[in-house]
């Protein structure tokens, strides 16, 4: 039922770029992206709800491919307040319920 | 704005303990859940609820209850706990297809 999440870690400099891939076996209604910083709650990013949508703010953006059943998180230009551990969400919907399931992380480690 | 509201902080429990760990939320959100983090499994989903009287299992739920007698409220209990419970867990309430906001989550440790 959880996600896949694509690499478990990466390690950057400053300044540098990186993509995190998100997979599902079953239909997307919806995915959320989150961070988590060592010893704190998850942080909601954003939420992508249409196939094909890309959201973002800033130097962080995601988008979401619904018939591949893919999102991706971008990271441009990574400052060191980026780093932490990325989370994927997906809801699935069953009799009218939302049920969230979240991959198993990505840790981001942005370097000076 | 307190948000949500998780306690205890920390919990050390022996094998067999029963415990219930609180959450609550001012937020009047209908959908709430509890998640449990280990290292390298992410944040699985113990249970949900999306509303008063309304709960469904998630992916782990073997081991704990759940009741949502409130909006507010909704409280995991772990009838005889065992050293594989011992984790993090997350508390988690929204509406509908929307935004999660997580308590500061509860670290259990089970001896």
């Amino acid at each position: 039922q959880q996600p896949v999440q694509s690499p478990q870690a990466v390690i950057l400099r400053e300044g540098e770029d990186a993509v995190i891939n998100c997979s599902s076996s079953k239909a997307l209604y919806s995915v959320h992206w989150y961070r988590q910083k060592h010893g704190e709650a998850p942080v909601f990013l954003m939420i992508l709800l249409k196939g094909g949508e890309q959201k973002g703010h800033e130097k962080i953006s995601a988008s979401f491919n619904e018939k591949k059943q893919q999102s991706s998180l971008y990271l441009t230009a990574s400052q060191l307040s980026y780093s932490g551990t990325y989370f994927c969400g997906t809801e699935k919907r069953r009799n009218n319920f939302n049920k969230f399931y979240f991959g198993s992380g990505t840790k981001l480690n942005v370097k000076p | 704005n307190a948000g949500v509201t998780q306690t205890p902080k920390f919990q050390v429990l022996k094998t067999g303990q029963s415990m219930t760990l609180q959450c609550a939320q001012d937020m009047n959100h209908e959908y709430m859940s509890w998640y449990r983090q280990d290292p390298g499994m992410g944040l699985r989903l113990i249970h949900y609820s999306v509303g008063a009287g309304i709960t469904d299992q998630g992916e782990v739920p073997n081991g704990y209850n759940v009741s949502r007698s409130t909006t507010e409220d909704f409280p995991l209990r772990l009838l005889s706990a065992a050293p594989s419970q011992t984790s993090v867990y997350f508390c988690a309430s929204g509406v509908g297809a929307g935004e999660l906001f997580f308590g500061e989550g509860s670290r259990l440790t089970v001896l």
